[in-house]
């Protein structure tokens, strides 16, 4: 079974801009979260999907937003890029939600925002 | 809240040598308990689990044992490998916050030959 996939793998974009990373779930599975990862803050929760509707959402500002489709494809879109946004953007996938079920992480899209 | 704490790097041992990274949690109700591994470049892989009060989770010669008692969470193993270098991440679920996952702050391991 396929893994986790997220594209594009590398980003450069220039303070002001917009960004929309894209991932795709392992088959199967309804819930995508994403995370932003960086060396200060470690990794910090985004939100999460599950059957196109928003569960949770972390305490990002309004700036970042996201969405998932009915196959179950998510994307997240950074508008007004800062420079303190440049880091790795993971999504995670799992079967279900609630409960604790164990999360399959992709290798992530690195955003630098210039 | 929920939140982990995790032993700080980074931590360097020879090969053949025993590991411990330390992990405590506070949740506020029946946390799951995971082991994340990221290698350079590449997202988190998980490494083992465990649900409930004194399970132990194994995978490739590591182990932890979910402590209730003592909240802890330890990861170790008895020899490690150069292959064993990377970044771990200790991570909770809670049963009360559906999915969401709470990391730790990652302990990067370097193993020499």
């Amino acid at each position: 079974k396929a893994g986790v996939t997220q594209t594009p793998r590398y980003l450069i974009k220039t303070r002001g801009q917009q960004v929309t990373l894209s991932c795709s779930p392992i088959s199967g599975h309804r819930s995508v979260s994403w995370y932003q990862q960086t060396p200060g803050q470690g990794l910090q929760f985004l939100f999460e999907y599950f059957s196109e509707t928003q569960r949770n959402k972390g305490n990002f500002p309004g700036r970042f937003s996201g969405r998932q489709f009915s196959n179950s494809r998510s994307e997240m879109n950074v508008s007004t890029l800062e420079l303190g946004d440049s880091a790795l953007y993971l999504c995670a996938s799992s079967f279900g939600t609630g409960g604790a079920k164990t999360q399959y992480f992709g290798p992530g899209t690195r955003l630098l925002v210039l | 809240g929920d939140s982990v704490t995790q032993m700080e790097g980074p931590v360097t041992l020879s090969e053949e040598a025993c590991l411990t990274i330390n992990c405590t949690y506070t949740a506020t109700g029946y946390p799951s308990l995971f082991w994340y591994v990221q290698y350079p470049g590449e997202g988190l892989q998980l490494l083992l689990k465990a649900t409930k009060a004194d399970d132990k989770g194994s995978n490739k010669g590591f182990e932890a044992t979910y402590r209730k008692e003592t909240t802890s969470f330890h990861l170790e193993k008895g020899s490690v490998q150069v292959s064993d270098s990377a970044v771990y991440f200790c991570a909770l679920s809670d049963r009360n916050t559906g999915n969401q996952f709470y990391f730790g702050t990652g302990t990067s391991l370097t193993v020499i030959p």
